[in-house]
């Protein structure tokens, strides 16, 4: 099955940028997705990118992707306290409805 | 209305207990899921229900029984559950051709 792995823990100052990082291992993923879960909260989705582009960019937010080596990134700019949160990736699998979700980053922000 | 609303937003239970979560949705999605989320885990999918029809079961045990009753409700029916089944359980939506999910708030159970 889909293995999708993140990284554990980042850490950054209010103000600077904040990458996440998601690596995939299904190259027949045709959308990936990135979401917000803040504490003992449902899951917000921020944005998503489509298999046939590299980048997509939404006002703080931008998606890379790298399908040749199944890479994944999310770049916050202008950090803030409030964006300290767990971030997953998730890409769709087998059937479009199947969601695989990686394994969660928690962002912590630091004035 | 974008939202998908989750009753209750906290549930504590006895192993001998019958209980049901709810989950509503008005967006015109035609699918909907159930997600049980351990802490510190990503979301595991349950059940999906693609216009009002069962089409996927990942394998979950018996004591629990998902219904839906139209394409804007969704419930989850709890019976003879065990403690290790307490979790955050999470309710989304989808319809677009992007096919993003929408999440509620969840349902914090806790099996005594």
């Amino acid at each position: 099955g889909e293995d999708v792995e993140q990284s554990l823990f980042l850490s950054v100052r209010e103000g600077d940028s904040s990458v996440i990082n998601c690596t995939y291992t299904d190259s027949s993923s045709t959308y990936l997705y990135w979401y917000k879960q803040e504490p003992g909260a449902g899951l917000q989705l921020l944005t998503y990118i489509f298999s046939n582009m590299d980048m997509k960019q939404d006002q703080r937010l931008t998606v890379l992707l790298n399908k040749k080596d199944k890479h994944l990134s999310l770049r916050i700019a202008d950090t803030q306290t409030g964006d300290s949160a767990i971030y997953f990736c998730a890409v769709n699998t087998g059937t479009a409805s199947k969601l695989t979700f990686g394994t969660g980053t928690r962002l912590q922000v630091t004035l | 209305d974008t939202e998908v609303t989750q009753t209750p937003k906290h549930l504590v239970m006895g192993m001998t207990n019958k209980k049901s979560l709810k989950c509503e949705q008005h967006m015109g999605h035609r699918a909907m899921y159930w997600y049980k989320q351990k802490a510190k885990k990503p979301p595991e999918l349950m059940f999906v229900y693609s216009y009002e029809k069962l089409s996927i079961n990942e394998s979950v045990p018996s004591r629990f029984s998902p219904e839906c009753p139209n394409s804007s409700l969704l419930n989850l029916h709890l019976h003879a559950l065990q403690p290790e089944d307490s979790a955050l359980y999470l309710c989304a939506s989808s319809q677009g051709t992007h096919n993003e999910q929408f999440f509620g708030p969840g349902t914090r159970l806790t099996v005594l």
